[in-house]
């Protein structure tokens, strides 16, 4: 089975830091995703990744980026933590054809 | 605007009840509808996939529906260990999926 892993269960930064979410899949997927989960509203696309060096914005990528140097890793980057980004971060890939998707278990940011 | 809404938010029945969920889209292209399973402190899974009006599925005690704006999910003979959060999934145009809030299933011992 696809194995997404997410470098960090819990992370707790600072106001103003740079932080850097690391995730790693081992099936040669080609698609790469970034969502946050809050309460009552679900998962939100902050950016997908279809290539190596490919980045697409989702719908929420207002203060974040993303690098894809290898095709199995996805990095997002938060350029200055804000408290409004404390959140659940779940990174996801996915084969062609729409398949499913496979999410790791997701990193718990607390930004203080 | 892309959304998917669930219905309803949670759920509450007793062992051995029928658990009944659904979900409306409203997307501007439609390629198929899946239903993901989260428990808590994990990553969604993946259930299952639908891909037409009128597709129907079923994965063990699970039954799913695809209609024409939207989805139903029946578990049947629900257990303890079927408490989680239950997300349907719309997958659009481009590479994009779009999720719901959920809908979270506790099942009463």
């Amino acid at each position: 089975d696809v194995k997404v892993t997410q470098s960090s269960r819990y992370l707790v930064k600072r106001t103003g830091e740079k932080v850097f979410l690391e995730c790693v899949q081992d099936m040669d997927h080609e698609n790469m995703f970034w969502y946050r989960q809050d309460p009552g509203l679900g998962l939100r696309l902050i950016y997908f990744s279809y290539d190596v060096k490919m980045k697409e914005k989702g719908d929420i990528p207002e203060g974040y980026s993303v690098s894809r140097e290898k095709k199995e890793r996805f990095s997002l980057i938060l350029e200055s933590a804000s408290t409004n980004q404390t959140s659940m971060y779940l990174c996801a890939s996915k084969g062609p054809d729409n398949e499913k998707l496979f999410f790791g278990s997701g990193t718990q940011l607390s930004v203080l | 605007e892309n959304q998917v809404e669930h219905s309803p938010h949670f759920l509450g029945p007793q062992q051995g009840d029928v658990a009944s969920m659904s979900c409306t889209y409203s997307v501007s292209r439609f390629n198929n509808l899946q239903w993901y399973r989260q428990n808590t402190g994990m990553g969604p899974k993946h259930l299952l996939s639908m891909y037409s009006a009128g597709y129907e599925k079923q994965k063990g005690r699970l039954n799913a529906t695809l209609l024409k704006n939207g989805s139903s999910l029946y578990i049947t003979a629900v257990q303890p260990e079927d408490s989680a959060t239950y997300f349907c999934a719309v997958v659009g145009g481009g590479f994009k999926t779009i999720f719901g809030a959920g809908t979270r299933l506790f099942v009463k011992a």
